[in-house]
């Protein structure tokens, strides 16, 4: 069956960064993308980019450019998002999730169970 | 970009149908069939109930079903049970130049 398995909570200082995996298995971890989305306390969710796991490929949300850097190891097939100078609002619960890779799908079926990302001094 | 706009709150006898309307722009849910909605109950990751409009994945229950008109996506809850109280978002993919995904402010669903 597939399963996501996303790394434990971290607690993080103003400034630093945070680097939070997404254990794949159950499928072919080429054959579909790894998006990242997050929710913070009591709030929505908001999408912050994707890795293509073929090619290494990226896109990010414009929010986010210059701090998230999404990597992977296909050896592992874990993905990996990197979230750099955190600020106390990158407080929150980042999920991974996936997304078919070359068919005409635009929703995300399985989810990571959330990593919970504390920002505070 | 900002977030397609839903109710903050909808609520409903056991039973009886309820509805969460999803409202974006054209380039978003009017410019595509590409709407789909999520079920989150508390501390639990979102769960796929709706995709590309009106399709359910395998699995989920056909009182859930999916319609759009316009710029409005809506998700219906028909035969409303306890376990259906929780938070919906319904989500988008985007022609923005700014992300690929838009998702909806999310919508708290009570069973009274």
């Amino acid at each position: 069956q597939v399963q996501l398995v996303q790394s434990g909570a971290e607690v993080k200082k103003p400034g630093a960064s945070v680097k939070v995996s997404c254990k794949a298995s159950g499928y072919t971890f080429t054959t579909y993308s790894m998006h990242w989305v997050r929710q913070a306390p009591g709030q929505g969710l908001e999408w912050m980019g994707w890795i293509n796991p073929n090619s290494g490929g990226t896109n990010y949300a414009q929010k986010f450019q210059g701090r998230v850097t999404m990597t992977r190891d296909t050896s592992i097939t874990t993905a990996y998002m990197e979230l750099s100078r955190l600020r106390s609002d990158d407080t929150a619960v980042y999920y991974c999730a996936r997304k078919h890779r070359t068919r005409e799908e635009y929703y995300f079926d399985y989810w990571g169970q959330g990593t919970l990302v504390t920002v505070s001094s | 970009q900002s977030a397609l706009t839903q109710p903050a709150s909808v609520s409903g006898s056991p039973g009886q149908s309820i509805t969460i309307s999803c409202t974006g722009t054209g380039r978003d849910v009017g410019g595509y069939n590409y709407v789909s909605w999520y079920q989150q109950h508390p501390g639990k990751a979102p769960k796929l109930i709706i995709f590309d409009v009106s399709n359910r994945p395998s699995g989920v229950s056909n009182r859930f079903s999916g319609s759009k008109s316009g710029n409005t996506a809506s998700l219906t809850i028909s035969g409303l049970q306890a376990e259906d109280e929780a938070d919906y978002y319904c989500s988008s993919y985007t022609s923005s130049t700014t992300l690929d995904y838009v998702f909806g402010t999310g919508t708290k669903v009570t069973v009274l």
